[in-house]
């Protein structure tokens, strides 16, 4: 299995909602992120897990909270957002250190109404 | 972490035409990677060119780097139609494994 698979692929919630993206991975990857990325505009990294403890979190708010339960899961649980937090949320996974690409999700389409 | 640059912005070829295109840097690398993303998509890992390399093939990709000028570039060979999509480099400092940053990308339009 060479995937990070994003579930769901279409959000839509209200400002008062809570909701949670679901990220997973079977390639015994041991480093995860998150990232934010806007229509045109690069993607800007979240949150970094290594080993399932979070190493990096790049002054995300916090209505923004991540989660990795285990080496092939990591969630992002959302609350209170703003309609400026509609994007497309990607995770990626690879092996910590040096010299390993990231292998992407499809992303979610996050829509805060 | 840092960002690259990328040159130009915006590239329309034919199909059967090179693509080239263009990433700058500021700092020391360990490594430096290329990136496509489709439209509305997740990226997808083209290539990883060591700092001590100089050149690296996948089939109709060619990237160079050059550390002296903190600069690499991305050929990519008799395009496609398919290849169409937004390409970005991700410089990797030192100890900055973990921050892999993207710059604006160059969007590839191939018109078959």
């Amino acid at each position: 299995d060479t995937e990070v698979t994003q579930t769901p692929k279409h959000l839509v919630m209200g400002m008062t909602n809570k909701k949670s993206l679901k990220c997973e991975q079977h390639m015994g990857h041991r480093a995860m992120y998150w990232y934010k990325q806007k229509a045109k505009k690069p993607p800007e990294l979240m949150f970094v897990y290594s080993y399932e403890k979070l190493s990096i979190n790049e002054s995300v708010p916090s209505r923004f909270s991540p989660e990795c339960p285990n080496s092939s899961l990591l969630n992002l649980h959302l609350h209170a957002l703003q309609p400026e937090d509609s994007a497309l949320y990607l995770c990626a996974s690879s092996q910590p250190g040096q010299n390993y690409g990231y292998t992407f999700g499809s992303g979610t389409r996050l829509t805060v109404v | 972490s840092q960002q690259g640059e990328e040159d130009p912005q915006a590239l329309s070829i034919q199909e059967g035409e090179n693509a080239t295109m263009n990433c700058s840097y500021k700092t020391s690398i360990n490594n430096l990677q290329w990136y496509r993303q489709n439209s509305g998509r997740g990226l997808v890992h083209l290539i990883l060119i060591r700092s001590n390399e100089r050149e690296k093939h996948s089939g109709r990709l060619r990237v160079t780097l050059d550390t002296s000028k903190k600069s690499s570039s991305l050929l990519i060979t008799a395009s496609r139609a398919a290849d169409t999509a937004s390409y970005f480099c991700a410089p990797t400092g030192p100890g900055g494994y973990q921050k892999v940053t993207f710059g604006t990308g160059t969007k590839l339009q191939v018109i078959p």
